[in-house]
């Protein structure tokens, strides 16, 4: 069965410093896609960044890229110079490609940037 | 305005009682979902629909049913809440077009069974 494993309940990070946000996944598709959202205490799930398992660059976009070690089934998110407004619930997804649009989703980590 | 909305954004109901939730979206995405999420267990998903005429059971459908009104409104009903159904519960769209079919979120129903 498909799986996403989030493995840190709760990190803890400096402001400006860098954080890295672990997610291992299993599947035995060849194509599927993996997605980083994040959750601020307002509640909404807000899109950061996807990978595509084809993908032989690692997805970057502004302060979040994604280290995609596809060997290793993980697919971690990488936050630069983090930020106050970083703190938030941070889900891995992944979705299989041969089943539309569903995503299944890990249990997420908490981050709080502390300044 | 936002790109998908969710009504009511609270609310607090009783045992017992049948509830809607309703959400509607500009993207001009073809795809819908329902999720719900618990806390410490993630979303996970109830519903989906491809178009409107395509309707399909996620993973926890048990004590849901949906209806596609029209392509940019799908609703999410509770036939007889009961406490457990307690959670917050998110709609999303996508686009089949795209090479990502990246789900976007609305902002989220809490819903409080008594």
């Amino acid at each position: 069965a498909q799986k996403i494993t989030q493995t840190q309940p709760g990190m803890f990070v400096q402001e400006k410093e860098a954080v890295t946000l672990d997610c291992t996944y299993d599947t035995s598709d060849q194509s599927y896609g993996l997605f980083w959202y994040k959750q601020p205490s307002s509640g909404e799930m807000i899109f950061l960044i996807y990978q595509g398992s084809y993908d032989e660059q690692n997805a970057t976009e502004g302060r979040y890229s994604l280290n995609f070690q596809k060997a290793r089934k993980s697919a971690n998110l990488v936050i630069s110079a983090s930020q106050l407004g970083d703190s938030a619930m941070y889900f891995c997804a992944m979705r299989r490609s041969n089943q539309g649009g569903k995503l299944i989703f890990g249990q997420g980590t908490e981050l709080s940037v502390k300044p | 305005d936002a790109d998908v909305t969710q009504t009511p954004r609270n609310r607090i109901t009783k045992t017992g009682k049948r509830i809607m939730l309703e959400c509607s979206q500009t993207k001009g995405h073809d795809r819908m979902y329902w999720y719900r999420q618990d806390p410490g267990l993630g979303l996970r998903l109830i519903y989906y629909s491809f178009d409107v005429k395509d309707i399909n059971k996620g993973e926890i459908s048990d004590g849901y049913s949906v209806s596609r009104q029209a392509q940019a409104k799908f609703s999410l009903s509770l036939e007889s809440a009961i406490p457990n159904q307690t959670a917050l519960y998110f709609c999303a769209t996508s686009d089949r077009d795209t090479s990502t079919d990246t789900q976007y979120f609305g902002p989220g129903t809490r819903l409080t069974v008594l």
